[in-house]
Protein backbone atom coordinates (compact mmCIF):
# COMPACT_ATOMS: atom_id res chain seq x y z
CA UNK A 1 0.00 0.00 0.00
CA UNK A 2 1.24 3.25 -0.93
CA UNK A 3 2.52 5.58 1.79
CA UNK A 4 -0.19 8.60 0.64
CA UNK A 5 -2.54 7.53 -2.10
CA UNK A 6 -4.49 9.86 -4.32
CA UNK A 7 -7.53 9.73 -7.23
CA UNK A 8 -5.06 10.12 -10.16
CA UNK A 9 -8.07 11.11 -12.11
CA UNK A 10 -8.61 12.97 -14.78
CA UNK A 11 -11.11 15.05 -13.14
CA UNK A 12 -12.64 16.83 -15.79
CA UNK A 13 -15.35 19.61 -14.64
CA UNK A 14 -17.09 22.94 -16.24
CA UNK A 15 -15.81 26.17 -15.11
CA UNK A 16 -17.71 27.27 -12.08
CA UNK A 17 -18.14 23.81 -10.54
CA UNK A 18 -17.50 22.39 -7.36
CA UNK A 19 -14.66 19.69 -6.81
CA UNK A 20 -13.47 17.63 -4.26
CA UNK A 21 -10.14 15.42 -4.06
CA UNK A 22 -9.52 12.99 -0.81
CA UNK A 23 -6.01 12.02 -0.27
CA UNK A 24 -5.23 9.13 2.47
CA UNK A 25 -1.92 8.51 4.56
CA UNK A 26 -1.12 5.13 6.04
CA UNK A 27 1.47 6.64 8.50
CA UNK A 28 -0.05 7.42 11.94
CA UNK A 29 2.66 9.77 13.44
CA UNK A 30 2.59 11.96 10.28
CA UNK A 31 1.91 15.48 11.51
CA UNK A 32 2.06 18.00 8.66
CA UNK A 33 -0.29 18.32 6.06
CA UNK A 34 0.18 20.26 2.60
CA UNK A 35 -1.59 20.71 -0.67
CA UNK A 36 0.74 21.82 -3.54
CA UNK A 37 -0.65 22.54 -7.31
CA UNK A 38 1.74 21.54 -10.48
CA UNK A 39 1.52 22.34 -13.65
CA UNK A 40 3.07 21.04 -16.40
CA UNK A 41 7.01 20.46 -16.46
CA UNK A 42 7.21 23.38 -13.78
CA UNK A 43 7.78 22.85 -10.40
CA UNK A 44 5.38 21.92 -7.59
CA UNK A 45 4.13 24.98 -5.44
CA UNK A 46 2.36 25.40 -1.94
CA UNK A 47 -1.15 25.70 -2.19
CA UNK A 48 -1.98 25.57 1.35
CA UNK A 49 -1.27 23.66 4.66
CA UNK A 50 -3.78 21.67 6.37
CA UNK A 51 -4.32 22.56 9.68
CA UNK A 52 -6.40 20.23 12.12
CA UNK A 53 -9.19 22.52 12.49
CA UNK A 54 -9.56 22.55 8.66
CA UNK A 55 -8.94 26.22 6.91
CA UNK A 56 -9.98 27.85 3.90
CA UNK A 57 -8.43 30.25 1.54
CA UNK A 58 -10.59 32.46 -1.16
CA UNK A 59 -12.24 29.18 -3.39
CA UNK A 60 -10.13 26.59 -1.50
CA UNK A 61 -11.12 24.56 1.52
CA UNK A 62 -9.05 21.84 3.31
CA UNK A 63 -9.88 19.67 5.87
CA UNK A 64 -7.93 17.33 7.91
CA UNK A 65 -9.25 13.97 9.60
CA UNK A 66 -7.19 12.43 11.52
CA UNK A 67 -9.19 9.45 12.78
CA UNK A 68 -9.96 8.13 9.36
CA UNK A 69 -6.31 8.85 7.69
CA UNK A 70 -7.47 11.56 5.09
CA UNK A 71 -7.35 15.01 3.90
CA UNK A 72 -9.19 16.98 1.41
CA UNK A 73 -9.04 20.02 -0.90
CA UNK A 74 -12.41 21.26 -2.25
CA UNK A 75 -12.25 23.86 -5.18
CA UNK A 76 -15.44 26.27 -5.66
CA UNK A 77 -16.33 28.01 -8.70
CA UNK A 78 -13.60 25.81 -10.34
CA UNK A 79 -11.27 28.62 -13.21
CA UNK A 80 -9.85 27.12 -16.20
CA UNK A 81 -6.01 28.56 -14.65
CA UNK A 82 -7.23 25.85 -11.64
CA UNK A 83 -6.54 22.96 -14.02
CA UNK A 84 -3.03 21.40 -13.21
CA UNK A 85 -2.18 18.45 -11.17
CA UNK A 86 -2.83 18.39 -7.10
CA UNK A 87 -0.58 16.40 -4.74
CA UNK A 88 -0.75 16.13 -0.99
CA UNK A 89 2.29 15.67 0.50
CA UNK A 90 1.98 13.60 4.60
CA UNK A 91 5.33 14.46 6.88
CA UNK A 92 6.32 15.38 10.31
CA UNK A 93 8.68 14.45 13.28
CA UNK A 94 11.55 12.59 12.22
CA UNK A 95 10.31 10.81 8.68
CA UNK A 96 10.91 11.91 5.58
CA UNK A 97 8.17 14.12 3.42
CA UNK A 98 6.22 12.03 1.36
CA UNK A 99 3.82 13.08 -1.62
CA UNK A 100 1.00 11.38 -3.08
CA UNK A 101 0.75 10.40 -6.55
CA UNK A 102 -0.96 13.58 -7.56
CA UNK A 103 -4.66 14.57 -9.10
CA UNK A 104 -5.33 15.85 -12.24
CA UNK A 105 -7.50 18.12 -13.12
CA UNK A 106 -8.72 19.99 -16.30
CA UNK A 107 -11.21 22.76 -16.03
CA UNK A 108 -13.60 22.92 -19.46
CA UNK A 109 -14.88 25.72 -20.80
CA UNK B 1 10.58 36.56 -0.30
CA UNK B 2 9.50 32.82 -1.06
CA UNK B 3 12.48 31.90 -3.91
CA UNK B 4 14.72 29.37 -4.46
CA UNK B 5 16.65 29.27 -7.34
CA UNK B 6 18.20 26.40 -9.19
CA UNK B 7 21.11 26.61 -12.20
CA UNK B 8 21.40 25.33 -14.73
CA UNK B 9 17.64 24.91 -15.87
CA UNK B 10 18.61 22.51 -18.63
CA UNK B 11 21.52 19.73 -18.74
CA UNK B 12 22.38 17.38 -21.23
CA UNK B 13 25.42 14.98 -20.12
CA UNK B 14 27.15 11.78 -21.08
CA UNK B 15 27.38 8.74 -18.88
CA UNK B 16 31.22 9.83 -18.27
CA UNK B 17 30.79 13.45 -17.42
CA UNK B 18 30.99 14.87 -14.01
CA UNK B 19 28.38 17.82 -13.73
CA UNK B 20 27.10 19.64 -11.16
CA UNK B 21 23.44 21.16 -10.02
CA UNK B 22 22.72 24.26 -7.88
CA UNK B 23 20.37 25.48 -5.61
CA UNK B 24 20.12 28.66 -3.56
CA UNK B 25 17.86 30.28 -1.33
CA UNK B 26 17.40 33.60 1.06
CA UNK B 27 15.05 33.06 3.15
CA UNK B 28 17.34 31.75 6.26
CA UNK B 29 15.84 28.19 5.95
CA UNK B 30 17.82 25.61 7.39
CA UNK B 31 16.49 22.09 5.41
CA UNK B 32 17.38 22.33 1.87
CA UNK B 33 15.91 19.04 -0.18
CA UNK B 34 16.78 16.89 -3.10
CA UNK B 35 13.99 15.54 -5.05
CA UNK B 36 14.11 13.58 -8.32
CA UNK B 37 10.77 13.49 -10.39
CA UNK B 38 9.94 11.42 -13.64
CA UNK B 39 7.50 12.26 -16.11
CA UNK B 40 3.88 11.98 -14.41
CA UNK B 41 5.63 10.73 -10.94
CA UNK B 42 5.02 12.85 -8.03
CA UNK B 43 8.58 14.15 -6.70
CA UNK B 44 10.70 11.76 -4.85
CA UNK B 45 13.06 12.71 -2.40
CA UNK B 46 16.93 11.96 -2.29
CA UNK B 47 18.22 13.84 0.52
CA UNK B 48 17.86 16.30 3.22
CA UNK B 49 19.65 18.63 4.81
CA UNK B 50 19.21 20.12 8.47
CA UNK B 51 21.62 22.93 9.63
CA UNK B 52 24.09 21.85 6.75
CA UNK B 53 24.35 18.39 8.12
CA UNK B 54 23.35 15.28 6.16
CA UNK B 55 19.82 14.06 7.88
CA UNK B 56 18.08 11.97 5.05
CA UNK B 57 19.76 9.46 2.33
CA UNK B 58 17.04 7.69 0.89
CA UNK B 59 19.31 5.06 -0.56
CA UNK B 60 20.60 7.05 -3.59
CA UNK B 61 23.09 5.88 -5.94
CA UNK B 62 26.84 7.42 -4.96
CA UNK B 63 27.24 8.51 -8.44
CA UNK B 64 24.96 10.96 -7.11
CA UNK B 65 26.78 13.26 -4.17
CA UNK B 66 25.20 16.08 -1.97
CA UNK B 67 26.68 18.85 -0.54
CA UNK B 68 25.75 22.33 1.46
CA UNK B 69 28.37 24.64 1.65
CA UNK B 70 26.65 26.42 3.71
CA UNK B 71 23.21 27.21 4.69
CA UNK B 72 22.05 29.24 1.43
CA UNK B 73 23.70 26.75 -0.97
CA UNK B 74 22.86 23.16 -1.56
CA UNK B 75 24.71 21.22 -4.56
CA UNK B 76 24.12 17.76 -6.79
CA UNK B 77 27.40 16.61 -7.69
CA UNK B 78 27.17 13.91 -10.63
CA UNK B 79 29.30 11.23 -12.37
CA UNK B 80 28.85 8.47 -14.31
CA UNK B 81 25.28 8.90 -14.65
CA UNK B 82 23.14 6.38 -16.55
CA UNK B 83 19.99 7.17 -18.78
CA UNK B 84 17.13 6.22 -16.45
CA UNK B 85 18.92 9.30 -14.32
CA UNK B 86 17.48 11.57 -17.05
CA UNK B 87 14.83 13.50 -14.57
CA UNK B 88 13.67 16.99 -13.34
CA UNK B 89 15.53 17.50 -10.25
CA UNK B 90 14.18 19.69 -7.78
CA UNK B 91 15.53 21.47 -4.65
CA UNK B 92 13.59 23.18 -2.09
CA UNK B 93 13.76 24.25 1.08
CA UNK B 94 12.17 24.83 4.35
CA UNK B 95 12.37 26.60 8.11
CA UNK B 96 13.17 23.52 9.59
CA UNK B 97 12.69 19.34 9.06
CA UNK B 98 11.94 18.60 12.27
CA UNK B 99 8.55 19.52 13.67
CA UNK B 100 9.05 19.05 16.98
CA UNK B 101 11.68 22.04 16.30
CA UNK B 102 9.91 23.97 14.46
CA UNK B 103 6.58 23.34 16.27
CA UNK B 104 4.60 24.83 12.83
CA UNK B 105 3.93 22.71 9.30
CA UNK B 106 6.87 22.64 7.38
CA UNK B 107 6.33 24.20 4.47
CA UNK B 108 8.52 23.35 1.53
CA UNK B 109 9.07 25.48 -1.08
CA UNK B 110 10.69 24.44 -4.56
CA UNK B 111 13.15 25.79 -7.05
CA UNK B 112 12.47 25.56 -10.94
CA UNK B 113 14.18 22.34 -11.32
CA UNK B 114 16.80 21.39 -13.51
CA UNK B 115 15.97 19.36 -16.53
CA UNK B 116 18.65 16.74 -16.76
CA UNK B 117 18.80 14.47 -19.81
CA UNK B 118 21.69 11.54 -19.72
CA UNK B 119 23.02 10.34 -23.20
Amino acid sequence: RKEVEQDPGPFNVPEGATVAFNCTYSNSASQSFFWYRQDCRKEPKLLMSVYSSGNEDGRFTAQLNRASQYISLLIRDSKLSDSATYLCVASGGYQKVTFGTGTKLQVIP
Amino acid sequence: DTEVTQTPKHLVMGMTNKKSLKCEQHMGHRAMYWYKQKAKKPPELMFVYSYEKLSINESVPSRFSPECPNSSLLNLHLHALQPEDSALYLCASSQDWVFELAGVPLEQYFGPGTRLTVT
